[in-house]
């Protein structure tokens, strides 16, 4: 059981550049979301998603774009990287609205 | 501001002996807290749970506490080992909201 997988675990940009992280998870979870987590800062969400077709926004969306056309995947779309943009970025899904979240492994971005 | 507070920002402890992290919450109604270890270079993974009906859970050598009348919940590791070095974060999450309020963390360093 795969859980919640992210690709790439890392990733360079230069800015400017954009780039898709991807999220998939094996689950049948109708939750999904993404984090980002900088040091010193709890997680903070960008979009989720609380089933196929549907998303919204989180705490820091501007600059990141999100899309849910099936029930496993969830990609996370960086329109134009920027240095702030550095960060490490979680996926997760949950099968309800109050239950146990499942991280992927992340995605260490860095924007130069 | 961040309504859910850690503390302390780290500790060292050496292999075998006891500690006990906190957490401070602001967030109100609540549905449940969560704790969640996170090892270096990985994704949160749950430790445990809690609705505002309990108060404690345990999981192998964890135990979580929680009252909700003073807005604090507290994780004890009991015999630490080298593999507890790790970031514990605090999870608190509200009725039919799906964002989750995240601490920064505890940062737990096991010595030999």
């Amino acid at each position: 059981n795969a859980g919640v997988t992210q690709t790439p675990k890392f990733q360079v940009l230069k800015t400017g550049q954009s780039m898709t992280l991807q999220c998939a998870q094996d689950m049948n979870h109708e939750y999904m979301s993404w984090y980002r987590q900088d040091p010193g800062m709890g997680l903070r969400l960008i979009h989720y998603s609380v089933g196929a077709g549907i998303t919204d926004q989180g705490e820091v969306p501007n600059g990141y774009n999100v899309s849910r056309s099936t029930t496993e995947d969830f990609p996370l779309r960086l329109l134009s990287a920027a240095p702030s943009q550095t960060s490490v970025y979680f996926c997760a899904s949950s099968l309800q609205l109050d239950t146990e979240a499942f991280f992927g492994q992340g995605t260490r971005l860095t924007v130069v | 501001k961040n309504q859910v507070e850690q503390s302390p920002q780290s500790l060292i402890i050496l292999e075998g002996k006891n500690c006990t992290l906190q957490c401070n919450y602001t967030v109100s109604p609540f549905s449940n807290l969560r704790w969640y270890k996170q090892d270096t270079g990985r994704g949160p993974v749950s430790l445990t749970i809690m609705t505002f009906s309990e108060n404690t859970k345990s999981n192998g050598r964890y135990t979580a506490t929680l009252d909700a009348d003073t807005k604090q919940s507290s994780l004890h590791i009991t015999a630490s080992q080298l593999s507890d070095s790790a970031s514990y974060i605090c999870v608190v999450s509200a009725p039919y909201d799906y964002k989750l309020s995240f601490g920064a963390g505890t940062t737990v360093t096991v010595r030999a």
